[in-house]
């Protein structure tokens, strides 16, 4: 298993600032995760975060938006740039290893507040 | 692509009744399965998943779900549920021999326990 913790766990942010979000995980993973959730949706995958190279992002998310670090093999951070009201939704960071049967762990969240 | 179904929005129950949720997906290959749960306050974490083999597959808390392939199912049943079984409930599926990891969830299921 993992330990992952995320920070903030909430905040409430001005339009047009950037916020950065936290993920810390207690062992060496492979793979990192950033996951975004609507009000009243489902989890959508933003961005699968790469040690040491520029993120993978799924369809509908850009690296000006959502840039995302990850330095080492046990943390990653994801920026929300230049927030509306529209970003307002809990951000999951999770992790798992790499290979075909594989589970994932997700950190406890972000709830993200953009007036 | 890949998707997931849930049919149920918002499950109310009392306690010792019996549960089953639907979960269906779309893809054409071999696929790992998961459910999620997500008890009030707390993060997501796993209540049982599916890789291969035997079809019906027993999780925590006396949580089992039965593969279907015919159907693309992957439904979650409890035989008598508890006050403490409430929560949002999560399917999710990956690609079987994948190794990304990446998880695509259906919108979830609220169940409420009434003492």
């Amino acid at each position: 298993s993992a330990v992952i913790s995320q920070k903030p766990s909430r905040d409430i942010c001005q339009r047009g600032t950037s916020l950065t979000i936290q993920c810390q995980v207690d062992s060496q993973v492979t793979m990192m995760f950033w996951y975004r959730q609507q009000p009243g949706q489902s989890l959508t995958l933003i961005a699968t975060a790469n040690q040491g190279s520029e993120a993978t992002y799924e369809s509908g998310f850009v690296i000006d938006k959502f840039p995302i670090s990850r330095p080492n093999l046990t943390f990653s951070t994801l920026t929300v740039s230049n927030m509306s009201p529209e970003d307002s939704s809990i951000y999951l960071c999770s992790v798992s290893r790499r290979g075909s049967r594989t589970e994932a762990f997700f950190g406890q969240g972000t709830r993200l507040t953009v007036v | 692509a890949q998707s997931v179904s849930q049919h149920n929005h918002h499950v109310i129950l009392s306690e010792a009744a019996s549960l089953e949720l639907g979960c269906n997906y779309s893809y054409g290959g071999t696929v790992n399965l998961f459910w999620y749960v997500q008890y009030p306050g707390q993060h997501l974490q796993l209540l049982l998943k599916y890789f291969s083999g035997d079809p019906l597959v027993k999780g925590i808390k006396g949580f089992e779900a039965e593969f279907i392939k015919s159907k693309f199912s992957f439904n979650l049943r409890k035989p008598s549920v508890q006050w403490s079984d409430t929560a949002e409930y999560f399917c999710a599926v990956t690609d079987y021999g994948g190794s990304q990891g990446n998880l695509i969830f259906g919108k979830g299921t609220k169940l409420s326990v009434k003492p």
